[in-house]
C-alpha cells in the first residue's frame, strides 16, 4: 500500500530563513502531489499542487519540487515569517483515483523571531 | 473561493448516544465529499467517500453501520456516529473538491472535535 513519510520532528527556523520540508513516498507512482497547511484545531488549507510531469511549482514565497525518480517532494518557504508556523501536510492521489487523497503525517514548522 | 462549513465545531456526548456532524459546501456544488478522522499528532485518515444520491464508499476497517453517511443534496453531507464510545473521540474533518475534475484540490471544513465521555 502507499506509504508517505514526512519528518515527524518539528522544524525550528529563524525568521527570514528558508524552510525546507520533505515528503517521501513508496509503493506508488502518483499522478500528482499536493501540499496543505494545517493550523491547530482547524482543517487543512490547500497550498500547491504539482503534477508528475512538472519538476517545480512556485507561488509567492512557496516552492515545491517533485522528483519521481527519488519519489520525493520538497516544500520550500522562503523569507519565512512567524505566521508561517503551522503543520504542513503532503498528500498523494490515491490508487483508487478520483479526488481521493492519502496524507502524510505532516511536519510542524516553527518560525522564531 | 470554495468554502466548506462544518458543524458543530465541537461536541461532547455520553457513551452510547449518537452524534450527527454536518458538512456543507457554501458556494459550490459537491457531488463528492470525503470524511476524515485525525488523532492527535497523526495524519488524516480517510474514512469514507460520500456520493450525492448514492451509498457512501467506506475505507477498509471503517464500520459503515457505526459511521452513517448521508449525502442528500449537492451541498450537504452528514456523518452520524452511532452508539459512540470513548474510542470514537477524535477530530472529524470533511472535505469536498471544488471542481469535479480529477486532481482538484480539496477544500476542508474546520473539523469537529468529538469527545465521548
Amino acid at each position: 500500500s502507499q506509504k508517505i513519510e514526512q519528518n515527524s520532528e518539528a522544524l525550528n527556523i529563524q525568521e527570514g530563513k528558508t524552510a525546507t520540508l520533505t515528503c517521501n513516498y513508496t509503493n506508488y507512482s502518483p499522478a500528482y502531489l499536493q501540499w496543505y497547511r494545517q493550523d491547530p484545531g482547524r482543517g487543512p488549507v490547500f497550498l500547491l499542487l504539482i503534477r508528475e510531469n512538472e519538476k517545480e511549482k512556485r507561488k509567492e514565497r512557496l516552492k515545491v519540487t517533485f522528483d519521481t525518480t527519488l519519489k520525493q517532494s520538497l516544500f520550500h518557504i522562503t523569507a519565512s515569517q512567524p505566521a508561517d508556523s503551522a503543520t504542513y501536510l503532503c498528500a498523494l492521489d490515491s490508487a483508487g483515483g478520483g479526488n481521493k487523497l492519502t496524507f502524510g503525517t505532516g511536519t510542524q514548522l516553527k518560525v522564531e523571531l | 473561493g470554495a468554502v466548506v462549513s462544518q458543524h458543530p465545531s465541537w461536541v461532547i456526548c455520553k457513551s452510547g448516544t449518537s452524534v450527527k456532524i454536518e458538512c456543507r459546501s457554501l458556494d459550490f456544488q459537491a457531488t463528492t465529499m470525503f470524511w476524515y478522522r485525525q488523532f492527535p499528532k497523526q495524519s488524516l485518515m480517510l474514512m469514507a467517500t460520500s456520493n450525492e444520491g448514492s451509498k457512501a464508499t467506506y475505507e477498509q476497517g471503517v464500520e459503515k453501520d457505526k459511521f452513517l453517511i448521508n449525502h442528500a443534496s449537492l451541498t450537504l453531507s452528514t456523518l452520524t456516529v452511532t452508539s459512540a464510545h470513548p474510542e470514537d473521540s477524535s477530530f472529524y474533518i470533511c472535505s469536498a473538491a471544488g471542481e469535479a475534475t480529477y486532481n482538484s484540490p480539496l477544500h476542508f471544513g474546520n473539523g469537529t472535535r468529538l469527545t465521548v465521555t
